[in-house]
């Protein structure tokens, strides 16, 4: 049973259009994570957060925006999405107080399809 | 900076065989941890493992055992006696043992175990 949602999991949109895509867990995790998956399956990290009010770029550079204002929820917002914003886009969290922890729980998934 | 190289884009192999997935990292830290992430075909990852670099031991679950070595620079995963419910992508990553650390991900090595 998952502890980490996403939705929505499958999205099919038009060039330009506004999308938002949310997670939520119910860990009381202080770490969030969004992962974009190209089909070639390698993951990169494109925004990260260590708590509320904290969001970080990942590696990879994004045109999205993450915000964090509750601890549970952590969603990614494309303002004006493109056909190269298509992938699979993963949400993880973990428990921030330990060093080190980092073992990630992953949310199902949201894949976007921009036409 | 971080590496974590899975040569192997793609394993095939028929069910009941034994089969290794390779994993060399690079890093420059003293202390780290390496990781196993399995993502089966619903989309999300699943934590396998997480060893520690003081921990050199060989660890078995099942039919599931990992080889840390740290003179060669690599975590390989072994599963023996390879099921059809086995065939996934695979992720082999690393961090730091920091709070602040994030993972590093290999590409990932996609299984197919045939009947």
């Amino acid at each position: 049973e998952a502890d980490i949602y996403q939705t929505p999991r499958y999205l099919v949109i038009g060039t330009g259009k506004k999308i938002t895509l949310e997670c939520s867990q119910t860990m009381g995790h202080d770490k969030m994570y969004w992962y974009q998956q190209d089909p070639g399956m390698e993951l990169h990290l494109i925004h990260y957060s260590y708590g509320v009010n904290s969001t970080e770029k990942g590696d990879l550079s994004s045109e999205s925006t993450v915000s964090r204002i509750r601890t549970e929820h952590f969603p990614l917002t494309l303002e004006s999405a493109r056909p190269s914003h298509t992938s699979q886009y993963l949400c993880a969290s973990t428990q921030g107080r330990m060093a080190g922890a980092n073992v990630l729980t992953f949310g199902a998934g949201s894949r976007l399809t921009v036409l | 900076a971080q590496k974590v190289t899975q040569a192997q884009t793609e394993i095939s192999v028929v069910e009941k065989e034994d089969v290794t997935l390779d994993c060399v990292y690079e890093t420059r830290d003293t202390t780290y941890y390496l990781f196993w992430y399995k993502q089966p075909p619903s989309g999300e990852l699943v934590f396998l493992i997480r060893r520690n670099s003081f921990d050199e031991q060989n660890e078995i679950s099942g039919r599931y055992s990992w080889n840390f070595q740290k003179s060669t620079s690599s975590f390989n995963f072994t599963i023996t006696a390879s099921q059809v419910v086995d065939s996934a992508v695979y992720f082999c990553a690393l961090s730091g043992v920091s709070g602040y650390s994030t993972l590093t991900f290999g590409k990932g090595t996609m299984l197919l175990v045939s009947p």
